[in-house]
């Protein structure tokens, strides 16, 4: 069974320092695992993707994320925090053949401080 | 640009009362799902729809239907709604990749109900 589990609730930082937003995974197949942002009251916009090209990942606004299967985690991170970063990040894992379901975790709130 | 449209981002309804909540994409996408977001329990998902005319059910579909006579529209529906479904509701859309490889969910704005 698939499984993603974001390992922190909440995250503080201060404006220009780095952010780190840890994901862990389970999974039995090759999975593709992403990166959501979601700001409030609205829907989820895709940061990122790893479907099994690159394991290291760019994505908008200046996030990326390492792919590691011996450690089964794809935490995502940022050089340097903004104002605008803050919201909910979610870590979402699918890619069971045969079925459509897309595993979330829990997320993560980011505040950033000025 | 990719859209995914919910018709209504904020309603208020009376218990007991019929609820639609439409969703179009513009993406020519096979998948289509419906999803509650509630504090403390993340997103769950209530149905999905690989084709027209196919549905299957989510997580907890219990109290709700769906339909989807149309590639691009899924429709979410509440026969009786109830005060424990006052929740934000979020449609989205992916691309069937093949046996292995999904793609990402493209998600509209989301739509918030209140049920009293």
């Amino acid at each position: 069974a698939q499984s993603v589990t974001q390992l922190d609730s909440h995250v503080s930082v201060s404006e220009g320092t780095p952010v780190l937003l840890r994901c862990n995974y389970s999974s039995s197949y090759s999975p593709s695992l992403f990166w959501y942002v979601q700001h409030p009251n609205k829907g989820l916009q895709l940061l990122l993707k790893y479907t099994s090209a690159a394991t290291l990942v760019k994505g908008i606004n200046g996030f990326e994320a390492e792919f590691k299967k011996s450690e089964t985690s794809f935490h995502l991170t940022k050089p340097s925090a903004h104002m605008s970063d803050a919201a909910e990040y979610f870590c979402v894992v699918s890619g069971t053949s045969g079925t459509y379901k897309y595993i979330f975790g829990t997320g993560t709130r980011l505040k950033v401080l000025a | 640009d990719v859209k995914v449209t919910q018709s209504s981002r904020y309603l208020v309804k009376r218990t007991g009362e019929k609820v639609f909540l439409e969703c179009v994409q513009d993406m020519d996408h096979e998948n289509m799902f419906w999803y509650r977001q509630d504090p403390g329990l993340g997103l769950r998902l209530i149905y999905f729809s690989y084709d027209v005319k196919m549905k299957e059910k989510g997580d907890i579909p219990e109290g709700y239907s769906v339909s989807r006579e149309k590639k691009e529209r899924f429709s979410l529906i509440l026969e009786s709604a109830s005060t424990n479904q006052t929740s934000m509701y979020l449609c989205a859309s992916s691309p069937y990749r093949g046996s292995g490889n999904t793609g990402e969910l493209f998600f509209g704005e989301g739509s918030r109900l209140t049920v009293l």
